[in-house]
């Protein structure tokens, strides 16, 4: 079946703008993950899902991060007046429930210029 | 507070030589724990995880990991290394029992000397 889908694949903005990522996780999974992963980096935790409620927002880096799940299933993590730091790319997953394995998607790459 | 620490942030290997990743946790709760590979351009894919029951489990390419729940580990090894297996290697470890978040390490670059 389909894994994880990301969109789009690459993102070049200028500072300043806001940008719309998309993550179509694996159909029935219910755990939604997003990850920021900065050049020569590990993953930096963002914010989880659970069903369309989001139980910890604590490592989203500012007030300019949001996200938002509908129906269970697709998220979007919006990210307002980008920064040149905002630079990196954006990594969804999903599992099937909270802990469970984590499948991957492909990623968005930000270039914030 | 919960942690995951990989010590080693690049280790260099000859091909056909044994490896291990060390991955040491900090965490209340009963983990659950991960690795996970990255290769150049590639996006994470799932070598094995420790639910419960045998501490010693198998993954995929050859890989194989042990938790020691009397050190805190769950150490990665391979008994010989592929060219392939160049890649940033991964330990994540989550809880069974609350919704805390899945907590990955720092990683560890391989890189494989032919």
């Amino acid at each position: 079946g389909a894994g994880v889908s990301q969109s789009p694949s690459n993102k070049v903005t200028e500072k300043g703008k806001d940008v719309e990522l998309r993550c179509d996780p694996i159909s029935g999974h219910t755990a939604l993950y997003w990850y920021r992963q900065s050049l020569g980096q590990g993953l930096e935790f963002l914010i989880y899902f659970q069903g369309n409620s989001a139980p910890d927002k604590s490592g989203l880096p500012s007030d300019r991060f949001s996200a938002e799940r509908t129906g269970g299933s697709v998220s979007t993590l919006t990210i307002q007046r980008t920064q040149q730091e905002d630079s990196a790319v954006y990594l969804c997953a999903s599992s099937p429930r909270w802990s469970e394995t984590q499948y991957f998607g492909p990623g968005t790459r930000l270039l914030v210029l | 507070a919960q942690s995951v620490t990989q010590p080693d942030i690049h280790i260099t290997v000859s091909e056909g030589a044994s490896l291990e990743l060390r991955c040491n946790y900090s965490y209340g709760a009963t983990p659950y724990l991960f690795w996970y590979v990255q290769s150049p351009g590639q996006g994470l894919q799932l070598l094995l995880k420790y639910f419960s029951g045998d501490t010693l489990v198998q993954g995929i390419k050859g890989f194989e990991a042990e938790f020691k729940r009397s050190q805190s580990s769950f150490n990665l090894r391979k008994p010989s290394v592929h060219w392939s297996d160049a890649a940033e290697y991964f330990c994540a470890v989550g809880s069974k029992t609350s919704y805390d978040k899945v907590i990955f390490g720092p990683g560890t670059s391989l890189s494989v000397i032919p």
